[in-house]
């Protein structure tokens, strides 16, 4: 497609429950971001992604966050056993390759809501 | 710990007018600067970036300048159009970090 696909737009769950969040960054783009904005709050970094391996990882908040990417093409990013402090939108964003290459096209976010 | 503060959570500015917007960070490994635009219920879009090989940048109305020595970046938006009216967000990296650091926005209206 011709920008970075998220899916669902919006999701409300219930406390305990798992989700999953699915990417579809540019063809071509080799780096894929995680970001969540809870509210209120600035851009958060998750995870980036470069090909299928995630070189760094250091901002998923507990071992209740993991992602994964396949192909080099779309990622998903599981929450399980949500809480309600992971209410928030959950943004992800391609890029071509390294930073001062290029900026990072996000996508219009899933925003996450749990009860 | 912030490592990149906005600290005026918003700002109101006349049409026709200069908005400015500021931003601070704390980490000296920074090297590369962006500033993102964000309107309700869309990602965040590319502005306007700075390398600190430099102090300023400009693209149109946009300039942004970078001030090293204080830590200090700010973005200039000239003349203000409604159509500024979002949320900006200043980002940085340090290099070969691979990931853009956030601040945590300001919410720019321009009025009529």
């Amino acid at each position: 497609g011709a920008g970075v696909s998220q899916s669902p737009s919006n999701k409300v769950t219930e406390k305990g429950k798992d989700v999953e969040l699915r990417c579809d960054p540019i063809s071509g783009h080799t780096a894929l971001y995680w970001y969540r904005q809870s509210l209120g709050q600035g851009l958060e970094f998750l995870i980036y992604f470069q090909g299928n391996s995630a070189p760094d990882k250091s901002g998923l908040p507990s071992d209740r966050f993991s992602a994964e990417r396949t192909g080099g093409s779309v990622s998903t990013l599981t929450i399980q056993r949500t809480q309600q402090e992971d209410s928030a939108v959950y943004l992800c964003a391609s890029s071509l390759g390294r930073l001062a290459d290029g900026e990072l096209f996000f996508g219009e976010g899933s925003r996450l809501t749990v009860l | 710990d912030q490592q990149v503060k906005q600290n005026s959570p918003s700002l109101s500015v006349q049409e026709g007018r200069i908005s400015i917007l500021n931003c601070d960070y704390t980490n000296s490994m920074f090297d590369y600067f962006l500033w993102y635009k964000k309107y309700p219920a869309e990602g965040p879009t590319f502005l306007i970036s700075i390398s600190s090989i430099k102090d300023k940048n400009e693209d149109g109305r946009f300039t942004v300048f970078l001030n090293k020595s204080a830590k200090h970046l700010s973005l200039h938006i000239v003349p203000s159009q409604p159509g500024d009216s979002a949320v900006y967000f200043c980002a940085a990296s340090a290099w070969g970090a691979q990931k853009l650091v956030f601040g945590q926005g300001t919410r720019l209206t321009i009025n009529p």
